[in-house]
């Protein structure tokens, strides 16, 4: 099945700084989300981005699909994007409404 | 949210009892997911349905059984729980509701998760 890579794992950031978080995929996919778990586990949907650039807010997300992966920006971070961020995407074809996901990026910001 | 319940949102039980978790969804959405979070596990789908009545296997669907008989309910069953079934649970709805709330037809959304302790 398709593989999925995150990275960082881990991310400590003062509050006010941006970041960008990666997702690597090993194949063509026709649904890439970014979710946010927060501290209370809800997942809270980000982006549906299977390709192109979108935004909202501080954050802004870019998908080129024919490369191959994902990426998720923050800026001007705040205590409450603390969190575990997910990226997850369904495979081209069959099934592809399956969602596959990464292991997650750990974000902490501290005041 | 995409109107979706969960229930119970806690369950405490033993090795060996029958368990069932519903997930309910208010605004018709065509297709139905549980997924199951472990630590440094991500979220691993068990089960989905496509339909009333449709119902395919996931990634990790050994020693669950699910069911939909009607287009707001999917249940999952675990026939007798063992202690590795201990995680939290997550359904998620995707495909336009009669509401169209939502925007594609692929993106799916989750309900709150329900904690299973199996000692």
């Amino acid at each position: 099945g398709i593989q999925v890579e995150q990275s960082p794992p881990d991310l400590i950031l003062q509050e006010g700084a941006n970041s960008t978080l990666r997702c690597n995929f090993s194949d063509s996919v026709n649904n890439l989300q970014w979710f946010h778990q927060n501290p209370w586990g809800q997942l809270i949907n980000l982006f549906y981005i299977p390709s192109g650039t979108k935004q909202n807010g501080r954050l802004s997300a870019t998908t080129v699909a024919t490369e191959r992966y994902s990426l998720l920006y923050i800026s001007s971070s705040q205590t409450t994007d603390s969190g575990v961020y997910f990226c997850a995407v369904g495979a081209s074809g069959a099934g592809s409404y399956q969602l596959t996901f990464g292991k997650g990026t750990k974000l902490s910001v501290i005041p | 949210d995409a109107g979706i319940t969960q229930s119970p949102r806690h369950k405490v039980t033993e090795t060996g009892t029958p368990v069932t978790l519903r997930c309910h969804q208010t605004e018709n959405h065509r297709y139905m997911y549980w997924y199951r979070q472990d630590p440094g596990h991500g979220l691993r789908l068990i089960h989905y349905s496509y339909g009333v009545k449709d119902t395919d296997k996931g990634e990790v669907s050994d020693g669950y059984s699910v069911s939909r008989s009607k287009t707001e309910d999917f249940l999952l069953t675990l026939e007798s729980a063992t202690s590795s079934q201990t995680s939290v649970y997550f359904c998620a709805i995707s495909g336009s509701g009669a509401s169209g709330s939502v925007v594609s037809y692929n993106e799916q959304f989750f309900g709150p998760g329900t904690r299973l302790t199996v000692l």
